[in-house]
């Protein structure tokens, strides 16, 4: 049982270049997020989606897209990278709504230079 | 700007010892729950705490919550070097998709 799959694990793009960062889950959840976090802070979350065909911004949007194609991939855009979005991105998935615990993947480390 | 603060930011502690962290949180929260990472991997569940509850153990686990101070501690007793990860809170808000609100962590290091 793999999890929550994340694809690329690591990327480097110059500024003003796109990519599309992939996450799977094979948990049959309904909710998946994406967060991105900075060097000794937090998770911040940027997009998510309650369900299948549904998404909704978090609290650091700007600059990102997100496309739940399917109850297993939500995927995260990039359209024109910025140094400002060097990160580590991660994807999680849950189980309907909270109290159910969130399950992460292992996360891309993007560098943008 | 975050709900959960931890304090404190980092701790070094010897295997055997236990270990302690806090959080503070801002608003009215249902749940709080304390997640743990692997240095480059991602959060793993470690217990929730709902908000009628005061404390909860789970193994070397215990997490308490008080809800009039808006704060939660963990407390790993005889820690192990295997312990040695970040510890994050996050507090559930009551909304059908549950967006959570982490916290900046606690790095925890643990000498054998």
């Amino acid at each position: 049982n793999a999890g929550v799959t994340q694809t690329p694990k690591f990327q480097v793009l110059k500024t003003g270049q796109s990519m599309t960062l992939q996450c799977a889950q094979d948990m049959n959840h309904n909710s998946m997020y994406w967060y991105r976090q900075d060097p000794g802070m937090g998770l911040r979350l940027i997009y998510y989606s309650a369900s299948e065909g549904t998404t909704d911004k978090g609290e650091v949007p700007n600059g990102y897209n997100v496309s739940r194609l399917n109850k297993r991939e939500f995927s995260l855009r990039l359209e024109s990278a910025a140094p400002s979005q060097t990160s580590v991105y991660f994807c999680a998935s849950r189980e309907g709504r909270a109290p159910k615990p969130q399950h992460f993947g292992d996360g891309t480390r993007l560098s943008i230079l | 700007s975050q709900q959960g603060e931890e304090d404190p930011q980092a701790l070094s502690i010897q295997e055997g010892e236990n270990a302690t962290m806090n959080c503070s949180y801002k608003t009215s929260i249902n749940n709080l729950q304390w997640y743990r990472q692997n240095s480059g991997r991602g959060l793993v569940h470690l217990i929730l705490i709902r908000s009628n509850e005061r404390e909860k153990h789970s193994g070397r686990l215990r997490v308490t919550l008080d809800t009039s101070k808006k704060s939660s501690s963990l407390l790993i007793t005889a820690s192990r070097a295997a312990d040695t990860a970040s510890y994050f809170c996050a507090t559930d808000e009551d909304t059908n998709a549950g967006k959570s609100t982490f916290g900046d962590g606690t790095t925890l290091t643990v000498k054998p």
